[in-house]
């Protein structure tokens, strides 16, 4: 099973702000190692949405953010959109399992 | 621009073997790591395995440790993924993902599916 930590899911209206959280540990988030997050839309291939930790490529609204602190991790959707109802992954490394490691996953509704 | 085309998936016996293959276009593919990453029907993404730029090391996540192998063709600008020993938790799309520290791009995936 992942090591980090993602709720299943968070909800909100639209325009509303949500946060997913990545919940690690000191071999992973909290030895230092980045943390990306990825947006996956329904039957397609995950999409790089941040990454080290607080970096949106080119092409990604500035509506979502990301932030890191101790042994955690997370993303903020502020002005929440319908097409933002989808599925959210973090993910980093982890020195103990010499592994990469992504997160449980959160679904995103949009009420 | 940067793309990533799997193929080699399909339905295949438990204890039989698979290759897949990642075609890489857009970039200088001999400059990355590459990764593999799977996902099994309905749940989250695990990460599978690592090979540097220049092939000369891999790494694999514990569940595919001995049984699966990680390799580059420079030439061709091709990833491949040998899979033996295949079991049924096995089972889901294989994406190939290019390296930057994260995981960008990724290809469309291939589906692998391994039954009786």
């Amino acid at each position: 099973q992942s090591v980090l930590t993602q709720p299943p899911s968070v909800s909100g209206a639209p325009g509303q702000r949500v946060t997913i959280s990545c919940t690690g540990s000191s071999s992973n988030i909290g030895a230092g190692y980045d943390v990306h997050w990825y947006q996956q839309l329904p039957g397609t291939a995950p999409k790089l949405l941040i990454y080290a930790n607080t970096n949106r490529p080119s092409g990604v609204p500035d509506r979502f953010s990301g932030s890191k602190s101790g042994t955690s991790a997370s993303l903020a959707i502020t002005g929440l959109q319908a097409e933002d109802e989808t599925d959210y992954y973090c993910q980093s490394y982890d020195s103990s399992l010499t592994a990469y490691v992504f997160g449980t996953g959160t679904k995103v509704t949009v009420l | 621009q940067v793309q990533l085309v799997e193929s080699g998936g399909g339905v295949v016996q438990p204890g039989r073997s698979l290759r897949l293959s990642c075609a890489a276009s857009g970039f200088t593919f001999s400059s990355y790591a590459m990764h593999w990453v799977r996902q099994a029907p309905g749940k989250g993404l695990e990460w599978v395995a690592i090979i540097p730029y220049d092939g000369s090391s891999q790494y694999y996540a514990d569940s595919v440790k001995g049984r699966f192998s990680i390799s580059r063709d420079n030439s061709k600008n091709t990833l491949y993924l040998q899979m033996n020993s295949l079991r049924a938790e096995d089972t889901g799309v294989y994406y190939c993902a290019r390296d930057q520290g994260w995981f960008d791009p990724w290809g469309q995936g291939t589906l692998v599916t391994v039954s009786s």
